[in-house]
């Protein structure tokens, strides 16, 4: 089972270049997310889907764009990379068969190693 | 604010012993709490799920208790193995309307060593 694949797994960037961060799963899972974890701290919500068609911004979305055209697929833009943004991004989703109901644990992708110089 | 707190931040421990992780939250209104398991390079994977009315809950090796009285939660490991050298991370949901928000504990990274 692939479960949730992210690439690339690392990346160099200059300041001011531009990237997207693929994620894909194939879980049928409604609800999909970006994390980014710094050295030290807690994983910090960037971006999040509830489903195809729908995103909103979590703690930490300056900087970042997403989209959800399609249930698998939900890509994180970086769009003026800058230092700050030196990070391990993940890719999560899970399942909730509607609103306010029970979801299923989040089944986190590998990591995107950024660093941005 | 909504907050985590995970102690120690690590721990060494010999091969065969068992050790016990903390997490003490002030998220509300609480929703559930998840320990998860993150190897280096790798995702988090979860390890046990309680909601507010579960005390206890079983996972192989892995025992979390949970005291939503006084906002606190541990993870007991028993008879470590190397395998479960690795950072484990309480991770605590709060209902907001329609969506679920989750606040991450900083992690507590375990060595475990022969």
């Amino acid at each position: 089972n692939a479960g949730v694949t992210q690439t690339p797994k690392f990346r160099i960037l200059k300041i001011g270049q531009s990237m997207t961060l693929q994620c894909a799963q194939d879980m049928n899972h409604n609800y999909m997310y970006w994390y980014r974890q710094d050295p030290g701290m807690g994983l910090k919500l960037i971006y999040y889907s509830v489903g195809a068609g729908i995103t909103d911004k979590g703690e930490v979305p300056n900087g970042y764009n997403v989209s959800r055209s399609t249930t698998e697929d939900f890509p994180l833009r970086l769009e003026l990379a800058a230092p700050s943004q030196t990070s391990v991004y993940f890719c999560a989703s899970s399942y909730s068969s509607g609103q306010g109901a029970k979801r299923t644990e989040a089944f986190f992708g590998q990591g995107t190693r950024l660093t941005v110089v | 604010k909504n907050q985590v707190e995970q102690s120690p931040q690590s721990l060494i421990i010999l091969e065969g012993k068992n050790c016990t992780l903390q997490c003490n939250y002030t998220v509300s209104p609480f929703s559930n709490l998840r320990w998860y398991k993150q190897d280096t390079g790798r995702g988090p994977v979860s390890l046990t799920i309680m909601t507010f009315s579960e005390n206890t809950k079983s996972n192989g090796r892995y025992t979390a208790t949970l005291d939503a009285d006084t906002k606190q939660s541990s993870l007991h490991i028993t008879a470590s193995q190397l395998s479960d050298s690795a950072s484990y991370i309480c991770v605590v949901s709060l209902n907001s309307g329609g969506y679920q928000k989750v606040t991450f504990g900083t992690g507590t990274k375990l060595q475990v060593i022969p």
